[in-house]
């Protein structure tokens, strides 16, 4: 299995709701990420997570909450959240840096619209 | 200075020329960098993968880095409508985060 599995592929919440964004892969990578992609720019790092830990937050907003709960699967949880989320939200994962690192690979995205 | 930049502007290319897009980048420690292909509305697609100095070919794809001048470049060859997406370059930095450049359009004209 070489590939990162998203769900749901689409997503309309409104600004009051709770939802939650998943990923799973099976290729043994370490470390999982979430991004996120506005129309025409470059995917922008959210979160990553090593071992099943949180290594970096890029100052994203509470509104915004990961949760890795085993190795296989990573969750986004998403509460209050404003029109201006609305973007393409990306997993990857890869291996850790020092063993194999190779390129991330990507899921397919959830097309997040907030109303 | 951004961390990977690559020149701005869509590039044309007519069916069965080269493309050439390069890019550069500011951490002089990176040792992994890749060259990912998105087409419009999905998600980015790894191509390419180098991690020594000089060129590396899968297909008509070469990807070329330069470690000393900070740069990384990627030629299509016999270039496809198919091959009509944007380009990101991307580099692995410390902490296991993969920077992006802003990435270049590029558009096969048959």
């Amino acid at each position: 299995d070489t590939e990162v599995t998203q769900t749901p592929k689409h997503l309309v919440m409104g600004m009051t709701n709770k939802k939650s964004l998943k990923c799973e892969q099976h290729m043994g990578h370490r470390a999982m990420y979430w991004y996120k992609q506005k129309a025409k720019k470059p995917p922008e790092l959210m979160f990553v997570y090593s071992y099943e830990k949180l290594s970096i937050n890029e100052s994203v907003p509470s509104r915004f909450s990961p949760e890795c709960p085993n190795s296989s699967l990573l969750n986004l949880h998403l509460h209050a959240l404003q029109p201006e989320d609305s973007a393409l939200y990306l997993c990857a994962s890869s291996q850790i840096t020092g063993t194999d690192p190779g390129g991330y690979t990507f899921g397919s995205g959830t097309r997040l619209t907030v109303v | 200075q951004k961390e990977v930049e690559q020149n701005s502007g869509p590039l044309s290319v007519p069916e069965g020329a080269i493309a050439s897009l390069n890019c550069t980048y500011s951490d002089r420690v990176s040792q992994s960098f890749f060259w990912y292909r998105q087409y419009s509305g999905k998600s980015p697609e790894l191509i390419m993968s180098i991690y020594s100095n000089g060129d590396k070919e899968d297909g008509r794809f070469t990807a070329q880095l330069n470690k000393a001048s900070q740069y990384v470049s990627l030629l299509i060859r016999d270039s496809q409508p198919s091959d009509s997406a944007t380009y990101l370059c991307a580099v692995r930095t410390g902490n296991n985060r993969l920077a992006f450049g802003k990435g270049n359009q590029v558009v096969v004209i048959p």
